[in-house]
């Protein structure tokens, strides 16, 4: 399966700053995806980046709180706009290898915590 | 109502206890389901994929789905220490988007 390098693991951010999420896969993947884990509360799915288009965002969540690039098949960043401590929060950047047309691959998350 | 309820724990049990991880959800047209298991500062990992009902063992996990109840279960046999994590429900009708349980901790005593 494939594996991805999510940086950074962790950052402590004041508040009105951003910032920015990288997701590096081993392999050539077409669909990555951006998910918000917080405390007691189940994965939620921040937005969809494919290669070459516009990334779609789920409800609640805009491009211009979490701007998303996909530059490439193995490359991604969320980057989080003007954050609160609202945004404290686990990130994870997920992929569905192509190999494996059910489930996700994940990475090891950002814990970012505003202050 | 959440699409997928899921107990959070936490669920403490012996090593060596028959462990039972359930998540119930409202959507009938949930056909794919999966359990991930994530240790702590870590990302989860994909445990059992099960597709429409029934059981599916692998080693001493077994997943089932009851699609009329509307209620899959993950059982762990002879528990170990190192099977201590958050075990989290996913599943999806179309296999476009998952929705995931809340995640249940387990920890499982030496």
């Amino acid at each position: 399966s494939a594996v991805i390098s999510q940086k950074p693991s962790r950052d402590i951010c004041q508040r009105g700053t951003s910032l920015t999420i990288q997701c590096q896969v081993d392999s050539q993947v077409t669909m990555m995806f951006w998910y918000r884990q917080q405390p007691g509360q189940s994965l939620t799915l921040i937005a969809t980046a494919n290669q070459g288009s516009e990334a779609t965002y789920e409800s609640g969540f805009v491009i211009d709180k979490f701007p998303i690039s996909r530059p490439n098949l193995t490359f991604s960043t969320l980057t989080v706009s003007n954050m609160s401590p609202e945004d404290s929060s686990i990130y994870l950047c997920s992929v569905t290898p192509n190999d494996r047309v059910y489930g996700y691959t994940f990475g090891s998350g950002t814990r970012l915590t505003v202050v | 109502q959440k699409e997928v309820e899921q107990d959070p724990g936490p669920l403490s049990v012996p090593e060596g206890a028959i462990v039972s991880l359930n998540c119930t959800y409202s959507n009938s047209a949930f056909q794919y389901f999966m359990w991930y298991r994530q240790y702590s500062r870590k990302g989860p990992e994909l445990l059992m994929y099960t597709y429409s009902s029934g059981n599916k063992e692998d080693g001493r996990f077994t997943a089932q789905v009851d699609k009329s109840s509307k209620y899959i279960s993950l059982f762990i046999r002879d528990s170990q220490p190192s099977d201590s994590a958050t075990y989290l429900c996913a599943m999806s009708a179309n296999f476009n988007k998952f929705y995931f349980g809340s995640g249940t901790k387990l920890n499982v005593k030496p």
